[in-house]
């Protein structure tokens, strides 16, 4: 079975510009979420997705984050403008249904802005 | 609100040693516990987890943790380090509103030989 995908692998900005970044969960996961890791720290979610609609969001800076699941398969996630504190690693994950079940991570996404 | 404290950011161990990587929660309902591994350059991967079934929890590569409800523990232990096993850990709970994880600050792993 495919794993999660996830590109760029690596992206270097400037502040103030923006970026995009793709995520391709496992075929038949229903949730989707997005995660920022900042170097030290442990990932903190940005948002749920439950097939198209958001579950959760409260965390995700919506006046420059913002991010779409289309037909609830693919996931984009957009900065716009980006600042210096978005360097980070941008996880993405998938899971079967929401709950206590096992969450699938991609790669990531090292975003560095310069 | 829940949350994990992960007592020790760095544990240096000697290939062949026990390893026991410490982790409390707080939650104000019965909770689910996971730890995972993130190997340098590598997706976070799921070592083991806790859904209120049995309170000690084997895993892959010879982890196992115990669930401790009147210590809000859930320490990693294993036997015996390998050098591979040398990453970092995330002791992890389960948010109240389904599916989401809420992480500790992690702990790295180091394993001498």
């Amino acid at each position: 079975e495919a794993g999660v995908a996830q590109s760029p692998r690596y992206k270097i900005i400037e502040k103030r510009q923006s970026v995009a970044f793709w995520c391709n969960p496992i075929s038949g996961h229903a949730t989707l979420y997005w995660y920022q890791q900042i170097l030290g720290q442990g990932p903190k979610l940005l948002i749920q997705f439950q097939n198209n609609g958001v579950v959760d969001d409260s965390q995700l800076p919506k006046d420059r984050f913002s991010a779409e699941r289309l037909k609830g398969v693919d996931s984009t996630l957009k900065i716009q403008p980006a600042k210096l504190e978005d360097s980070a690693v941008y996880l993405c994950a998938s899971s079967p249904e929401g709950g206590s079940y096992e969450q699938y991570f991609g790669p990531g996404t090292r975003l560095t802005v310069t | 609100a829940q949350s994990v404290t992960q007592l020790d950011s760095h544990v240096s161990v000697s290939e062949g040693t026990p390893v026991l990587l410490r982790c409390n929660y707080s939650s104000s309902y019965s909770p689910s516990l996971f730890w995972y591994v993130q190997h340098p350059n590598k997706g976070l991967q799921l070592l083991l987890k806790y859904t209120s079934a049995a309170t000690l929890v084997k895993g892959i590569n010879g982890f196992e943790a115990e669930f401790k409800k009147s210590e809000t523990s859930f320490h990693l232990t294993k036997p015996s380090a390998h050098m591979s096993d040398a990453a970092e850990y995330f002791c992890v709970v389960s948010g109240a509103t389904g599916g989401k994880l809420i992480f500790g600050q992690g702990t790295e792993l180091s394993v001498k030989p």
